[in-house]
């Protein structure tokens, strides 16, 4: 059973609008969600992460959010640019230092 | 330059054949770990090493072997290779801080084929 999922194997956004990726979660143990970009033929890079104690953590045109209660986190990205086009994965660390995965999100930016 | 490295980046191999990827990093990290992507799973974990000596299972460990005899090198062995390891494979490293982990630093991924 999967404790991170992405919903959304693909979503498809105009440049310079707003991209919302988002991501739910099982276990209400994970204190620490990361995101990741993955290009074709390259390993994830590091994007943006949050800890459970805030609900919100911005870094330039990235925002995560993040909702407890119902165990749900988004990623916005504004506005959206055509290197963006890429796979999203969300992550979270659990209490035996693993990192658990969701499935990923494909991005497609569209001129 | 701040690395993790992989070798080989492309391998077909047979059923039953042993190989090794290895892994290597240059940042001094304590944490290293191996996944494996497939289509519409994500990347699962299949081994992980908090230090020098120190290995655990990840979720989907069976098939592979792990060593971690220095600080720098994660290898990842397949004793005996299967079709069901036909997959991408990913290294990670990360420093380990009071109370957790930083983020991990990706290798540029193995592409394995077993027929």
């Amino acid at each position: 059973d999967q404790q991170v999922k992405q919903n959304s194997p693909s979503l498809s956004v105009q440049e310079g609008r707003i991209s919302i990726l988002n991501c739910d979660y099982t276990n209400s143990m994970f204190d620490y969600f990361l995101w990741y970009k993955k290009y074709p033929a390259e390993g994830p890079t590091f994007l943006i992460s949050i800890s459970s104690i805030k609900d919100k953590n911005e870094d330039g045109r990235f925002t995560v959010f993040l909702n407890k209660s119902a165990k749900h986190l988004s990623l916005h990205i504004v506005p959206s640019q055509p290197g963006d086009s890429a796979v999203y994965f969300c992550a979270a660390w659990d209490s035996n230092y693993q990192l658990i995965w969701g499935a990923g999100t494909k991005l497609i930016i569209k001129p | 330059e701040a690395q993790v490295t992989q070798n080989p980046r492309y391998l077909i191999t047979v059923t039953g054949k042993k190989l090794t990827v290895t892994c290597s990093q240059n940042m001094n990290h304590e944490y290293m770990s191996w996944y494996r992507q497939d289509p519409g799973l994500g990347l699962r974990q299949i081994y992980y090493s908090m230090n020098v000596e120190v290995t655990d299972k990840g979720d989907v460990p069976e098939g592979y072997k792990v060593s971690r005899k220095e600080k720098r090198n994660f290898p990842l062995i397949l004793e005996s290779p299967s079709p069901n390891q036909t997959s991408l494979y990913f290294c990670a490293s990360s420093r380990t801080l009071a109370g957790g982990l930083e983020t991990q630093y990706f290798g540029p991924g193995t592409r394995l084929l077993v027929l």
